[in-house]
């Protein structure tokens, strides 16, 4: 299953949301996470189940979608949300990762 | 809370073996599904399989004849072994609780395939 991610890189204003999205080949369900990346560090897992936050993740972080299409939702942008953006499947092995989108400060 | 610390050697040749090991402290081996998933610099992520306590273990079908991954119980670690290495297996390996979604992760270790 190929994971698709739009887009590339998205830059936006501290404050403002952002919306990212994540499309699959073909129908994963629900079982899809989210993850985030900063420069030099291992991935954290923000979102499983495709909405559903991980221990300790803020409420500002949402996801939603189901079959192909995906979106995770950042409500107002902290400065420490600036980072890259991964969705993931595991509805059938090998679970893969989308490409990856850049989040910058505008 | 689980703690993993991946370790072994930066730099492999070209055609032989990678081999790491991942220390998990703060949790047992036998209490959680384990993986191994690596990244190319610059590039995204790649799931290289999983592995239980039980003995099951999954490879990547794309690494899959190349690929083991162990525990060792007494040790509270796993391990990767990669064979017949090439450029393209440079990159950071890392370890991770789970096997649908991974919630800890080590910090990760670059490895470099270079003659």
């Amino acid at each position: 299953i190929v994971m698709t991610q739009s887009p590339a890189t998205l830059s936006v204003s501290p404050g403002e949301r952002a919306t990212l999205s994540c499309r699959a080949s073909q129908s994963v369900s629900s079982n899809l996470a989210w993850y985030q990346q900063k420069p030099g560090q291992a991935p954290r897992l923000l979102i499983y189940g495709a909405s559903a936050r991980a221990t300790g993740i803020p409420a500002r972080f949402s996801g939603s979608g189901s079959g192909t299409e995906f979106t995770l939702t950042i409500s107002s942008l902290q400065s420490e949300d600036f980072a890259i953006y991964y969705c993931q499947h595991y509805n059938n092995w090998p679970y893969t990762f989308g490409q990856g989108t850049k989040l910058e400060i505008k | 809370q689980v703690q993993l610390q991946e370790s072994g050697p930066g730099l492999v040749k070209p055609s032989e073996t990678l081999s790491l090991t991942c220390a998990v402290s703060g949790g047992s081996v036998t209490s959680s599904y384990w993986s191994w998933i690596r990244q190319p610099p610059g590039k995204g992520l790649e799931c290289i399989g999983y592995i239980y306590y039980t003995g099951i273990t999954i490879y990547n079908p794309s690494l899959k004849s190349r690929v083991t991954i162990s525990l060792d119980t007494s040790k509270n670690q796993l391990s990767l072994r990669l064979n017949s290495v090439t450029a393209a297996d440079t990159a950071v390996y890392y370890c991770a609780s789970g096997y649908e979604n991974f919630d800890f992760w080590g910090q990760g270790t670059l490895v470099t395939v270079s003659s």
